[in-house]
């Protein structure tokens, strides 16, 4: 099956300060990759996604970039807040239709 | 809409007891999906159904069973309670039709808090 490796597992940045995030997943039919955001005692929320036909998709402050050569993708938050501190997790999604999540990375954001 | 509707928010149990937890979604969603996530881990799946009447097993099914009788009920049943099944379960939904470079994502419930003890 399909293995996901997500790193840092923790991340402590400045007020302002970009974030990385990076995973890398084992099945080269993975087709669907979503970014999610958990604040304690929540549920998952998802932030931003992208299709394995896609190599780079934006949302204001936050963007994912897709290399399916590497088997690899990645989260990226500009201009950090204090809100942003939260655990985010990535996925990959196979060909039946199952999702298969990283670890999670704790992201600290501090004032 | 309501979403994905967990039931109960928070059960302890002892060794050995059974229960189910209940997950109902009301947006029509095809897929469903049940999730443990143990402390500081990402989620891990047990089983998960294609439609009504079709389920298959995830990456941890063991000690856990499931059925999908509609479209919209996915009920997850412990038989026999252990501690290791301590953890916080989430059900979730999504729709696919075609699925390649298709980006439905999935809907999650608000979580059962579970402790056996």
């Amino acid at each position: 099956g399909e293995n996901v490796e997500q790193h840092p597992s923790t991340l402590s940045v400045q007020e302002g300060d970009s974030a990385v995030i990076k995973c890398t997943y084992s099945d080269s039919a993975s087709n669907y990759f979503p970014w999610y955001k958990q604040e304690l005692g929540k549920r998952p929320q998802l932030i931003i996604d992208i299709r394995s036909n896609v190599g780079e998709k934006k949302d204001q402050r936050i963007a994912v970039t897709l290399n399916k050569t590497a088997k690899h993708f990645s989260l990226h938050i500009t201009e950090t807040q204090p809100e942003d501190s939260a655990v985010y997790f990535c996925a990959a999604r196979d060909n039946f239709n199952k999702f298969y999540f990283g670890s999670g990375t704790k992201l600290n954001v501090k004032p | 809409n309501a979403g994905v509707t967990q039931t109960p928010k928070f059960r302890i149990l002892k060794i050995g007891q059974s229960m189910t937890l209940q997950c109902a979604q009301d947006m029509n969603h095809n897929y469903m999906y049940w999730y443990r996530q143990d402390p500081g881990m990402g989620l891990k799946l047990i089983y998960y159904s294609v439609g009504a009447g079709i389920t298959d097993k995830g990456e941890v099914p063991n000690g856990y069973n499931v059925s999908r009788s509609t479209t919209e009920d996915f009920p997850l049943r412990l038989e026999l309670a252990a501690p290791s099944q301590t953890s916080v379960y989430f059900c979730a939904s999504s729709y696919s039709m075609r699925q390649l470079f298709s980006n439905q994502p999935q809907h999650f419930g608000d979580g059962t808090r579970l402790s056996i003890l």
